[in-house]
């Protein structure tokens, strides 16, 4: 009964330190998705996967960000050289295909602090 | 450019009466428009949609109200409880009418009092 399991729950880096984010999607499925919660604000889509594929990567910052989604274990969200503006929360979701309805399963998130 | 908005932070309705959210939209191509839920620490969950060629759609308690002219959304939950507390977001499908990626209002932080 696993639904999307992201990990670490809460992680803490100082400036200029790597960030690691990892997503198992639920059980059958196949299309990861990323989105970013910046404070006070509403979740903003950064980047949707399928296995060993990037498919948009639209809302990805240009620089230091980049996401993987290997043929075997998790999706990962790697943020290189991290600053303080990279403080936020960062969901994971996933469907079993293309979302068509818009309805993602999300995982409980990922709050990163940067100091 | 914020094309989902959700302009009120936060409401509180006492328990049992009726609870409207509202959400304003500026891309009339949207297809769909879909309500989540979220508790503290939590991932948010799927609430409710509603086709852009309804007005109107219900579930239990949840009714989702779309006047396409006014571009405007609601969500109405009656009768509200206690456990209806939560962040609620509307959403609709990205900018480019992909699927793929849904563009979140802010959020409304609904309190209901016992």
């Amino acid at each position: 009964n696993a639904g999307v399991m992201q990990n670490p729950r809460h992680l803490v880096r100082r400036r200029g330190q790597e960030a690691r984010l990892r997503c198992s999607p639920m059980k059958g499925h196949s299309h990861v998705y990323w989105y970013r919660q910046l404070p006070e604000e509403g979740l903003k889509f950064m980047v949707y996967l399928q296995k060993e594929n990037i498919i948009d990567e639209s809302g990805m910052p240009k620089e230091r960000f980049s996401a993987e989604f290997p043929k075997e274990g998790p999706s990962i969200l790697r943020i290189q050289q991290v600053v303080r503006g990279d403080s936020a929360a960062y969901f994971c979701a996933s469907s079993a295909g293309p979302s068509n309805t818009g309805e993602l399963f999300f995982g409980e998130g990922s709050r990163l602090t940067v100091l | 450019d914020q094309q989902v908005k959700q302009n009120s932070p936060s409401l509180s309705v006492q328990e049992g009466r009726i609870s409207i959210l509202n959400c304003d939209y500026t891309n009339s191509m949207f297809d769909y428009f879909l309500w989540y839920k979220k508790y503290p620490a939590e991932g948010p969950t799927f609430l409710i949609s509603i086709s852009s060629i309804k007005d109107k759609n219900e579930d239990g308690r949840f009714t989702v109200f779309l006047n396409k002219s006014a571009k405007h959304l609601s969500l109405h939950i009656v009768p509200s409880q206690p456990g209806d507390s939560a962040v609620y977001f509307c959403a609709a499908p990205g900018s480019s009418g992909s699927a793929r990626q849904l563009t979140f209002g802010s959020g409304t932080q609904l309190t209901v009092l016992p």
